[in-house]
């Protein structure tokens, strides 16, 4: 079974500071570990995947994640915030190549002038 | 090219109504996903169909709930005996069935509101 924990229903950064997301997993067998962003009455878009060939992954519009097995984590980056970031976000885990995605409850990321 | 598209975009009906979902995926997609998301909540997963067949219905969460896929392209999703407890949008989305992990593509929901 797998679960996935978003740390922080709300996080406000300002323009052009570091934004940072929790994800915290739990999986019985080895995970992918995936990104999505959800902009309002948008569907769901993909960031980034981890695909178990590099720890550190690079995605869309300059976001980063860092997968952490010791840590069970994969916390979702990007260096500096821009306004059209506010969005929401959410981590979500699987356990196959072509499996059903677990998600987290999501994170809303504010940026403020 | 076309995207997941899902029809309609919102559905209002009264409790103990039927009424049916439809999705759309990428052309040449075999794998199909339902999820359902509720108001402050992620999406959970319903039932994937690999081609025609439900490869993984756990996700349904009672016997009201059903989804087709006959010509293992466009999927319909059925609710019977609506509550309002099902209020919610449902997503769908599709993948291509190769890559390692495969990436599923969301179309934009159906949201689903019972009176």
């Amino acid at each position: 079974a797998q679960s996935v924990t978003q740390l922080g229903s709300h996080v406000s950064v300002s323009e052009g500071a570091l934004v940072l997301l929790r994800c915290n997993y739990s999986s019985s067998v080895p995970p992918y570990l995936f990104w999505y962003v959800q902009y309002p009455n948008q569907g769901l878009q993909l960031l980034l995947k981890y695909t178990s060939a590099a720890t550190l992954v690079k995605g869309i519009n300059g976001f980063e994640a860092e997968f952490k097995k010791s840590e069970t984590s994969f916390h979702l980056t990007k260096p500096s915030a821009h306004m059209s970031d506010a969005a929401e976000y959410f981590c979500a885990v699987s356990a196959g190549t072509a499996s059903k995605l677990t998600f987290g409850t999501g994170t809303r990321l504010q940026v403020t002038l | 090219g076309a995207g997941v598209s899902q029809t309609p975009s919102n559905k209002v009906t009264e409790k103990g109504k039927y009424v049916e979902l439809r999705c759309d995926p990428i052309s040449g997609h075999t794998a199909l996903y339902w999820y359902r998301q509720s108001l402050g909540q992620g999406p959970e997963f319903l039932i994937y169909f690999q081609g025609t067949g439900a490869a993984d219905d756990s996700g349904l969460p009672n016997d009201r709930f059903f989804a087709v896929r006959p010509e293992g392209s466009v999927s319909t999703l059925k609710i019977q005996r609506t509550e309002r407890g099902d209020s919610a949008v449902y997503l769908c989305a599709s993948s291509p069935s190769r890559g390692s992990p495969d990436t599923q593509y969301f179309g934009p929901g159906t949201r689903l509101t019972v009176l």
